[in-house]
């Protein structure tokens, strides 16, 4: 079976500072791993995936997440938040192929002026 | 090309009653999948087709969800019996690999 906990269902940062959102996953086989973005009203937008490649996985808009088999992790970082950073950010596993993939609860980014 | 599209974008119903939420893929994408996603919470899968079959329907809560894809492009997802606790945001996505599905807007369906 497979799992995702997202660590905080809110984070506030500043305008500028570092983004760090937190992501545990469990799984029995080699994972795919996603970090997803919506916007308000919005469907869900790709933010990047590991896919068994390299373990440092830049995505769009400056995120980018790192794959530690070690400690289960794939947390998602930016050097410089944004507002436009500001949404609900999801992480994701699934299993090699992807279909059926597993969501997190979420994180909600809060960016102050 | 246009995304994934899914109407009605909200739907508001009266318990009991029998609902249907579209969803139409990007063109030429031989997966679909359904999702459901509940108020502060996480998408919940529901069921995956590829092509007009559908490979995986674990998610469905009960008897009274169904969907079909008939031709291998556009799906229904059908409830019926509405309850209260239907009420959610319904998400499509489809995809043409296995690794990156693209979402819909969602269908916000809402109970009375």
């Amino acid at each position: 079976a497979q799992s995702v906990t997202q660590l905080g269902s809110h984070v506030s940062v500043s305008e500028g500072a570092l983004v760090l959102l937190r992501c545990n996953y469990s799984s029995s086989v080699p994972p795919y791993l996603f970090w997803y973005v919506q916007y308000p009203n919005q469907g869900l937008q790709l933010l990047l995936k590991y896919t068994s490649a390299a373990t440092l996985v830049k995505g769009i808009n400056g995120f980018e997440a790192e794959f530690k088999k070690s400690e289960t992790s794939f947390h998602l970082t930016k050097p410089s938040a944004h507002m436009s950073d500001a949404a609900e950010y999801f992480c994701a596993v699934g299993p090699n192929g992807g279909f059926k993939t597993i969501f997190g609860a979420g994180t909600r980014l809060f960016v102050k002026a | 090309g246009a995304g994934v599209s899914q109407t009605p974008s909200n739907k508001v119903t009266e318990k009991g009653k029998y609902v249907e939420l579209r969803c139409d893929p990007i063109s030429g994408h031989t997966a679909l999948y359904w999702y459901r996603q509940s108020l502060g919470q996480g998408p919940e899968f529901l069921i995956y087709f590829q092509g007009t079959g559908a490979a995986d329907d674990s998610g469905l809560p009960n008897d009274r969800f169904f969907a079909v894809r008939p031709e291998g492009s556009v799906s229904t997802l059908k409830i019926q019996r509405t309850e209260r606790g239907d009420s959610a945001v319904y998400l499509c996505a489809s995809s043409q690999g296995l690794e990156e599905q693209f979402f819909g807007p969602g269908t916000r369906l809402t109970v009375l």
